[in-house]
Parts: C-alpha cells; structure tokens; sequence
C-alpha cells in the first residue's frame, strides 16, 4: 500500500513557542492531505484538508491562525501549531492517498510544558 | 449533526475465536466505508473497505458487512490472534473526497 510519513515522531516544547509537524506521502502525489488531532482514548477529530496551491479547508471549531497548514508541493503538508500551550498536547496524525482511499502516517506525540 | 458510532467500547476474546466489532453510521449518503486498526502509538492501518453498493466483503480473516437498511457496519475477524488486540475504528466517506468521520473506537482485547 502507499505510504505516509510523518515527522516528528515525537516532540516536547515550552508553552509560547511554534511546532511543525511534517506529512509526506513517499510513493505517491497527492493534491490532498487530512490532518486529524486524537486525545488518549478517543477517536480521530478531523482538523483540515490540506489542499496543494491553496488554502487548507479548516473544520468547524478549528482555529485556522493557531494551526497553519501548508501544502507547498505534491508530496509535502506541514501543520504548524502557533504558540502552543499545554492544552494543545495532543497526538496527531495526517493522512494522504492516491485516490480515495487514505493512509495514515504514524503520528506525532506534542507535548507542551 | 451526522455521526458514526460504535456499540460496544471494549470487546474481550479468547484467542482463536471468532470477533465481531459493530458499528452505527447515520449519514445515508456515505457511499465509502473503512475499518482501520490503530496499535497504541500508531498511527490507524487500514485493514478492509466495503462501498455502499455491496453487503459484504472477505479479506484475509475479515470480513466486513454492511447493513444500509439499519446503517449498519461490522467487521469480523477469524480465529483472533493476541496480535489482533488494538482499537478499530469504522470510518465513512461521502463523495470520494478522502475526507473521513471516524466512529468512536472499540478497544479488542484477545486473552490467550
């Protein structure tokens, strides 16, 4: 099956700094990109659509300014958590496919102290 | 608002039965439906598929079902293995667009 990176695996930051999160589809180009956020034991909440050349396409409550996606090539989204705080641990984790079906990456545990 | 579901939170096994993880969806247009296995950690594998024009499909030890009369999913997997222990999410799809709701996970547990 296609794959999906992600990186990093895991990152720990202060409260007040910037975090970006990397997801690259390996094998294949993709014009789309989901991210999703998941708490421990809970499901995958879908955050945006990562669409190449444009805007990101965000869901509701989801602050647009506070986590900025860029879709800059076919085989790159990057997701920047803008002056994290504690409550925006969390792990997440993007998905791509070369059609309509998707492959996830394999997350990144954000840890903010 | 639209939603997918899960009945049971936890299911527990004894290894080499048979497993059977249920799943609630309301949107009738979804036309795409997915089970995923997520290990602790990870990220969620894909595991099988079913579009809304079939009723069922075989992989290899899973079977999905699909019931869109009651808007109903379930995943089966044979002889279940310790290495089946994961949560699995169903997951649907409307329109092809890769965009995906996720129900809210059933945590599999295999005693050996």
């Amino acid at each position: 099956g296609a794959v999906v990176s992600q990186h990093p695996s895991r990152v720990i930051c202060k409260s007040g700094t910037s975090v970006k999160i990397e997801c690259r589809s390996l094998d294949f180009q993709a014009t789309t990109m989901f991210w999703y956020r998941q708490f421990p034991k809970k499901s995958l909440m879908l955050m945006a659509t990562s669409n190449e050349g444009s805007k990101a396409t965000y869901e509701q409550g989801v602050e647009k300014d506070k986590f900025l996606i860029n879709h800059a090539s076919l085989t790159l989204s990057t997701l920047t958590v803008t002056s994290a705080h504690p409550e925006d641990s969390s792990f997440y984790i993007c998905s791509a496919g070369p059609s309509y079906e998707q492959y996830f990456g394999p997350g990144t545990r954000l840890t903010v102290t | 608002g639209e939603s997918v579901g899960l009945h049971l939170p936890t299911l527990s096994v004894q290894e080499g039965d048979n497993s059977i993880i249920n799943c609630a969806y309301s949107n009738s247009a979804s036309d795409y439906f997915i089970w995923y296995k997520q290990e602790s950690g990870k990220g969620p594998q894909f595991i099988i598929d079913i579009r809304s024009n079939m009723d069922k499909r075989q992989g290899q030890r899973v079977t999905v079902l699909l019931n869109k009369t009651v808007k109903h999913l379930s995943l089966q997997i044979a002889a279940t293995q310790p290495g089946d222990s994961a949560v699995y999410f169903c997951a649907e799809n409307t329109g092809n667009t890769g965009k995906l709701i996720f129900g809210q996970g059933t945590t599999l547990q295999v005693k050996p």
